[in-house]
């Protein structure tokens, strides 16, 4: 079955700590993948999906087809990143995405 | 930029009355997107729909409908509501199988 797994509900990290948000999934093609963000009192907006290969706010993920991850990495976190976090998974030649259940991130001053 | 519209932020009925969401973009998007969002659960897909008039089930269609009779708008109607529906309702459109654009999200609490 296709699903996306986050494990952690709250990551809390001090301001200026590497952050790391889990995500695996479980698919058998080759995944289109997605990291939304939703701020306090904002809506659900895209972070950044893996084919395009930015980095945005000083995020990264890297697919990793061997392991099925797609974690969110960030050096150097910062207090305005406190938010929550969905990964998804885009299965190919379809408009079912399956979102993971949200990590709660929470950068402590 | 991308609009996506809900027609309300709170909602609060009661149990059994007939409950209508609505949902506008203008961006000319084909597909639309009906979630609910509850903590622990995540973002669970109800319904889509890829055209005017087509609509396809999600994960949880059970005791909702949707209605697409024109391209920007996607409507769904809670037949008798309940209150498990308690929820936060979002919707989405997207060009293809492209990033999804969300709307602000309707609280709603049945009673």
């Amino acid at each position: 079955a296709q699903r996306v797994t986050q494990p952690e509900k709250l990551l809390s990290v001090f301001k200026g700590a590497p952050v790391e948000l889990k995500c695996n999934y479980s698919y058998s093609g080759s995944p289109e993948l997605f990291w939304y963000v939703q701020y306090s009192r904002q809506r659900l907006q895209l972070l950044l999906r893996h084919i395009s290969r930015e980095s945005i706010k000083g995020f990264t993920a890297d697919l990793n087809k061997g392991e099925t991850s797609f974690h969110l990495k960030k050096p150097f976190a910062q207090e305005e990143d406190s938010a929550m976090y969905y990964c998804a998974l885009n299965p190919l030649g379809t408009y079912k995405y399956i979102f993971g259940t949200g990590t709660r991130l929470k950068v402590l001053a | 930029d991308v609009k996506v519209t809900q027609s309300s932020r709170y909602l609060v009925k009661r149990t059994g009355e007939k409950v209508f969401l609505e949902c506008v973009q203008d961006m000319d998007h084909e597909n639309m997107f009906w979630y609910r969002q509850d903590p622990g659960l995540g973002l669970r897909l109800i319904y889509f729909s890829y055209d005017v008039k087509m609509k396809e089930k999600g994960d949880i269609p059970e005791g909702y409908s949707v209605s697409r009779e024109k391209k920007e708008r996607f409507s769904l109607i809670l037949e008798s509501a309940s209150t498990n529906q308690t929820s936060m309702y979002l919707c989405a459109s997207t060009r293809g199988a492209d990033t999804q654009y969300f709307g602000p999200g309707t609280r709603l609490t049945v009673l």
